[in-house]
């Protein structure tokens, strides 16, 4: 199985700042990488497919690069609605459908 | 407008079964690379997909779960069903069922709001 491992596990960052996650997959995954963006209580939401195609409706604050086995998700200008914990998950090798262990970005 | 629906028992017996349907709307199982799949996430802890079911009936498991595990479709009541057998209190979870569109986006983008399972005696 494909293991994918995000970093960091938490970070603490202010309104405004920029903000970058990392998720690293145990062997080439081409770029069929997604981000997801939960908040308590909530199903998670889709943030980036294809590890950089913002999905409809997601801001443009929002962005995605990488490809084979090193991805980031880069919020730039943090908004308090932002505070959410966020997962990546793979999509070229399966089963199974793996997800990383979640980043939660916390208001400091 | 794609909506999915997760229901079934709040609380069930460590042994028991685990029967949950999701119900959708808004797409058809049926279409070229529509796929369902359910994920589950225990409390604070992070998701776990564990089955899939294609278009075509193809179906895939969690690696670890599998013999556990079955899922199927009934494409005329826009449902999917999954059954986990042998439940214990480390399946206590959110129960998710979302959408993926493999021939696509391949990610989940639509989501059930979760349906939260409890095992115990």
């Amino acid at each position: 199985d494909i293991q994918m491992t995000q970093s960091p596990s938490s970070v603490s960052a202010s309104v405004g700042d920029r903000v970058t996650i990392t998720c690293r997959a145990s062997q080439d995954i081409s770029s069929w990488l997604a981000w997801y963006q939960q908040k308590p209580g909530k199903a998670p939401k889709l943030l980036i497919y294809a590890a950089s195609s913002l999905q409809f409706g997601v801001p443009s604050r929002f962005s995605g690069s990488g490809s084979g086995t090193h991805f980031t998700l880069t919020i730039t200008s943090l908004q308090p609605e932002d505070f959410a914990t966020y997962y990546c998950q793979q999509a070229n090798s399966f089963p199974p459908l793996t997800f990383g262990g979640g980043t939660k970005v916390e208001i400091k | 407008q794609v909506t999915l629906r997760e229901s079934g028992p709040a609380l069930v017996k460590p042994t028991q079964t685990l029967t949950l349907t999701c119900t959708f709307s808004g797409f058809s199982l049926s279409a070229s690379g529509m796929c369902v799949s359910w994920i589950r996430q225990p409390p604070g802890k992070a998701l776990e997909w564990l089955a899939r079911i294609d278009w075509d009936d193809d179906k895939y498991y969690s690696t670890s779960l599998k013999t556990r595990l079955t899922i199927s479709k009934d494409t005329s009541k826009n449902q999917v069903v999954l059954t986990m057998t042998n439940m214990d209190t480390v399946d206590t979870a959110t129960y998710y069922c979302a959408r993926i569109l493999w021939f696509g986006v391949r990610a989940f983008d639509y989501w059930g709001q979760g349906t939260l399972v409890t095992v115990s005696s």
